[in-house]
């Protein structure tokens, strides 16, 4: 089945403990991204790759990092997380070029307290 | 750049009844569209997209929408709301950025069906 797999789907973790949520696909998609969602504010795109090892920022990549080592994995890594970043995150992938719907992951539901 | 106006935040209509969600975009040509749905605890899933041609496009689950270029709208339509309909509808553009297709998101409408 065709998917995006996010973990994990629930965290709550403390101001400045480094974490990690992991994204993978299996579509041999090339162009992958991540959204975070707040309420009253859609969803706003914080970074995106390409293709494997070509990523760049989006609209709000402050206090992120990610990285593209392999084509199918996209992770999204918080190295000092803070309040105002207790958000719902999804993972986005899609073909590359013009005319391509996203497809999502299921989210990860992130409390940082 | 572009961006998304979704005016209503909630909508509640009763089972049986139409439906019609409103979309309105800002940008200088013609961009792609798309409808998405979110039930609660999931991801988003494409309802539909208009990238040329016909103006009424349809999609799953008995969805339309009508691209109106007049109006720079592209509202999303159902005959006959059922209960499972009731979720968060997202309506997006997305616009060519040096070689990538950028995608921006409106706010989002939440939709409650009551019976």
């Amino acid at each position: 089945e065709a998917q995006v797999t996010q973990n994990p789907r629930y965290l709550i973790t403390v101001t400045g403990k480094k974490l990690t949520v992991t994204c993978s696909q299996n579509m041999n998609h090339e162009y992958m991204s991540w959204y975070r969602q707040d309420p009253g504010l859609g969803l706003r795109q914080i970074y995106y790759s390409m293709n494997v090892e070509v990523t760049d920022k989006g609209d709000v990549p402050e206090g992120y990092k990610v990285s593209r080592k392999e084509k199918r994995n996209f992770p999204l890594i918080l190295e000092s997380p803070s309040p105002n970043q207790t958000s719902l995150y999804f993972c986005a992938s899609s073909r590359t070029g013009t005319r391509r719907e996203a497809f999502f992951g299921q989210g990860t539901r992130l409390t940082v307290v | 750049a572009q961006s998304v106006t979704q005016p209503d935040i909630h909508i509640t209509v009763s089972e049986g009844a139409s439906l019609e969600l409103r979309c309105n975009y800002s940008y200088g040509a013609t961009p792609y569209l798309f409808w998405y749905v979110q039930s609660p605890g999931q991801g988003l899933q494409l309802l539909l997209k208009y990238f040329s041609g016909d103006t009424l496009v349809q999609g799953i689950k008995g969805f339309e929408a009508e691209f109106k270029r007049s109006q720079s709208s592209f509202n999303l339509r159902k005959p006959s709301v059922h209960w499972s309909d009731a979720a968060e509808y997202f309506c997006a553009v997305a616009v060519n950025s040096g070689g990538y297709q950028k995608v921006t998101f409106g706010i989002g409408t939440k939709l409650q069906v009551i019976p």
